[in-house]
Parts: structure tokens; sequence; C-alpha cells
């Protein structure tokens, strides 16, 4: 089973925020950079941020990521259905010498 | 553009072998790692290792050691995944994706995806 940990579902209506949390330890999050993915249905991932709060070109402001302590966050302003996805997170864990993933969370917009 | 071209949907029978290939194209293919990630059906991202594709040196996440074999063909930028003593169990799409030279342990492009099936 993964060692960061993920609520299994999230929603909200469109517009609104939607924030994701990855709790971890200080093996993974607590000490090396965290980095988030959205999967559309029957894609593959892409990512949306990386090294915590960082995004890449193309991905709009609305997604903004943030860490305290062993976990990280994800949040998503003026949610839209085309938001409708599965969305993991993912760290290095130095105890394992791993890239180990999230639980995996479910975005439903209402 | 940076492009990851996995190949085809596999069916194959318990106690075969398979192989899966990744194709690299928009950049120099031995300046970046791979990583390979395994997704069951209605499963989540399961990181299964990495290739140096520079040395061609594997490392392999527990439980993907022993039928799970990563190599290279530098000369045409593809990067393999052989499965072999198959097991309905290993029934999943299986993803490269690269290792992002800039971003700390991050994924920047990722393949389709390969379904690979194991059925009797």
């Amino acid at each position: 089973q993964s060692v960061l940990t993920q609520p299994p579902s999230v929603s909200a209506a469109p517009g609104q925020k939607v924030t994701v949390s990855c709790s971890g330890s200080s093996s993974n999050i607590g000490n090396n950079y965290v980095s988030w993915y959205q999967q559309l249905p029957g894609t593959a991932p892409k990512v949306l941020i990386y090294e915590y709060d960082k995004r890449p070109s193309g991905i709009p402001d609305r997604f903004s990521g943030s860490k305290s302590g062993t976990s990280a966050t994800l949040g998503i302003t003026g949610l839209q259905t085309g938001d409708e996805a599965d969305y993991y997170c993912g760290a290095w864990d130095s105890n394992l010498s791993a890239f180990v993933f999230g639980t995996g969370t479910k975005v439903t917009v209402l | 553009q940076v492009q990851l071209v996995q190949s085809g949907s596999e069916l194959q029978k318990p106690g075969a072998s398979v192989k899966v290939s990744c194709k690299a194209s928009g950049y120099t293919f031995t300046s970046y790692a791979l990583s390979w990630v395994r997704q069951a059906p209605g499963q989540g991202l399961q990181w299964m290792g990495w290739i140096d594709t520079n040395t061609g040196n594997p490392r392999y996440a527990q439980g993907f050691t022993g039928r799970f074999v990563f190599s290279l063909d530098t000369s045409a930028s593809t990067a393999y995944v052989e499965i072999s003593d198959l097991m309905p169990e290993d029934t999943a799409v299986y993803s490269c994706a690269r290792f992002s030279s800039t971003w700390h342990y991050a994924f920047d492009y990722w393949g389709q995806g390969t379904l690979v099936s194991v059925s009797s």
C-alpha cells in the first residue's frame, strides 16, 4: 500500500474551491519535493505542480500547491466540469529509495 | 515536441512473457531517466522503478524484482519493460514517464500507456 495518504474523494459545485490533502512522513514529503498529477478518465497522468508549489507552463493558476510539515495540499479554485479527474501526489521516499504516489483522490464537480 | 509513444495492447496467457516498448522523440534520449508506472484496473499509480538511459543501469522498486526487466535500445531511443511468468494480477496499464532534468523528482512527460491483460 502507498505511504502517501489522500482522501478517496472530494466534491464541490462549479466555481467553488476544493483542496486535496496528501499526508506522508519525514522520509518523503517532510524532506523531499512533492509533485501533483491529474489523470482525466482514460488518459495518462499530467503534471500540475512540481517542487511543492510550482506550476509548469500552460497550467492555469487555478491550481496551486503547498506544504506544511509532512503534508502537502493541492488547491483547485474556480472548479470546472473539466476538472473532474483523479489526482495523485508523489514524492521521493529516502527510506525506500523509491518514488511513491499517493492513494489518489477523485474530484467530482457537483 | 517531446513524445513518448508506447506499443499497443497485449493479451497474454498466464506463464507467458510480454515486452512493452516506449519510444522517445523530440529530445536527447540519454539525457533523461525513464520510469515505469503500473496502474491496475480501478487502482492507483504504482512506481515500478527507473532506468538510467545514459548507463542502462536499472533500479527496481520493491515488488518489481525478479520477473520485471528494464532495458534500452539507445540507437532507437526506446525503452522496454519485459514481464515474465505473467500472472492474472499483472493485468494493468503500464506507462513510461520521463523524470524532469530540472524539476526535483517529478515526471514531465508520460507515454499513453499500454494495457497488458493476462487471462487464460
